[in-house]
């Protein structure tokens, strides 16, 4: 079955610090690769999306390149802010028409000014 | 107005009785989801509908059941609620005709039960 493995947390990072929250995957087929982001007392937003391989997914200074060759999906950000604070999910779907995102545990990230 | 709905937004009840969680939409998605999430779990599929009279089962989907009211409302019920199921209930949606299963999550409803 699908499953997918992320770094445990949680993790502490000072402001403007470079963050990566590791991202694994196993699946079959050619799934699309999500990460979410939960903040405190809310539900989970789309934060970027993969669909294939070598797709990088870009959103709000957040990136991770679809590598299918490492079958990971890694979260990066150069300069993180105290508004980053949050749990990040990685996440998969297998396929087109698929109905079923397989997430990761989360990892909770909180950046300290 | 979100996109998403869930009602009610918190809830305390007791071993045995039977509760409700709604979840309404008016994305006008076909697909509806409930997910429990336990701390350290990640996210958990109790139950799936990709319209109003298709109903499947996730993964955790014992002592839950659902109903598909309207393509915009799914709810799911406790019929007899204990303490493990203790967690934090999202309902989420997506459109049948994404290449991809983009989903798009509720707030939340935080469930205790005594």
């Amino acid at each position: 079955g699908n499953s997918v493995t992320q770094m445990e947390g949680p993790v502490t990072l000072s402001e403007e610090a470079f963050l990566t929250i590791n991202c694994t995957y196993t699946a079959t087929g050619y799934p699309s690769l999500f990460w979410y982001v939960q903040y405190p007392g809310e539900g989970l937003q789309l934060l970027l999306k993969a669909t294939k391989a070598d797709d990088k997914g870009s959103n709000k200074g957040f990136e991770a390149t679809y590598r299918k060759e490492t079958t990971s999906f890694h979260l990066e950000k150069g300069s993180v802010q105290v508004s980053d604070s949050a749990v990040y999910f990685c996440a998969l779907s297998d396929g087109a028409g698929s109905y079923q995102l397989t997430f990761g545990k989360g990892t909770k990230l909180s950046v300290i000014p | 107005d979100a996109d998403v709905t869930q009602t009610p937004r918190n809830r305390i009840t007791k071993t045995g009785k039977r509760i409700m969680l709604e979840c309404s939409q008016t994305k006008g998605h076909d697909r509806m989801y409930w997910y429990r999430q336990d701390p350290g779990l990640g996210l958990r599929l109790i139950y799936y509908s990709f319209d109003v009279k298709d109903i499947n089962k996730g993964e955790i989907s014992d002592g839950y059941s659902v109903s598909r009211q309207a393509q915009a409302k799914f709810s799911l019920s406790l019929e007899s609620a204990i303490p493990n199921q203790t967690a934090l209930y999202f309902c989420a949606t997506s459109d049948f005709s994404g290449t991809y299963n983009e989903q798009f999550f509720g707030p939340g409803t935080r469930l205790t039960v005594l």
